[in-house]
């Protein structure tokens, strides 16, 4: 799979739109990006994936670019609950047995 | 609606003494299971994985183990824990039948080896 890049912190302030960065420079033709969080003592959750068109879901937005080296993962309007780990994961093909593997992911801050 | 559960939720053992750490899934059959290790502070390292009933690929040479006896359990043991196994142990599950295959991890067991 390949290597993915993500800032290590980023702080937003609450109600305003967290933009959360990942560069994929080294991405294939079949293989998807997939969003993970975490918050503090809990496992995973599963955000949002996609291949080369945008997605969005009721929990998030997936923008990823034209020549798909990149994509941001975008929050809307940002809680406090929002305050987690976020990991941007790059594999192939959602159907069968590749596991996720995981990088340090972006911490982010949501701030009243 | 399918459902994941571990356990025991937080345990504490001496070194040198057993564990074993339990999953199941309710819900789904023949899905991927999967055994993650978080240490303090650290990121999420993946442990064992399993595409069927019997079938376990380790991804980490140590004193740990997994077991698939049934198809939805998934089972952690280690015959003699050491301190470095401290950590935050999460099983998880995907959904081979679906397109995405997401992945949908328990709530975690946090062990303590003293």
């Amino acid at each position: 799979d390949a290597k993915t890049t993500q800032p290590p912190s980023m702080d937003c302030a609450e109600g305003r739109a967290a933009n959360l960065p990942c560069n994929h420079s080294t991405i294939s033709g079949n293989e998807y990006v997939y969003w993970y969080r975490q918050i503090h003592s809990q496992g995973p959750q599963y955000i949002i994936h996609g291949l080369k068109n945008n997605e969005t879901n009721e929990m998030a937005s997936l923008i990823i670019t034209e020549d798909r080296k990149s994509s941001t993962l975008i929050l809307p309007h940002a809680t406090l609950r929002d305050t987690a780990v976020y990991y941007c994961i790059v594999r192939v093909a959602p159907q069968g047995n590749t596991p996720l593997v995981f990088g340090k992911g972006t911490r982010l801050s949501v701030i009243a | 609606s399918q459902t994941i559960h571990q356990w025991p939720a937080t345990l504490v053992q001496p070194v040198g003494s057993p564990l074993s750490l339990e999953c199941t899934v309710e819900g789904t059959s023949n899905p991927n299971l999967y055994w993650y290790r978080q240490a303090a502070g650290r990121g999420l390292q993946l442990l064992f994985y399993s595409v069927g009933i019997g079938q376990i690929s380790s991804e980490v040479p140590q004193n740990l183990s997994a077991s698939r006896p049934q198809d939805r359990q998934f089972i952690l043991s280690s015959k003699k824990l050491l301190l470095s196994d401290s950590g935050f142990y999460l099983c998880a599950w995907g959904d081979t039948g679906s397109g995405a295959n997401v992945l949908t991890f328990g709530a975690g067991s946090r062990l303590t080896v003293l």
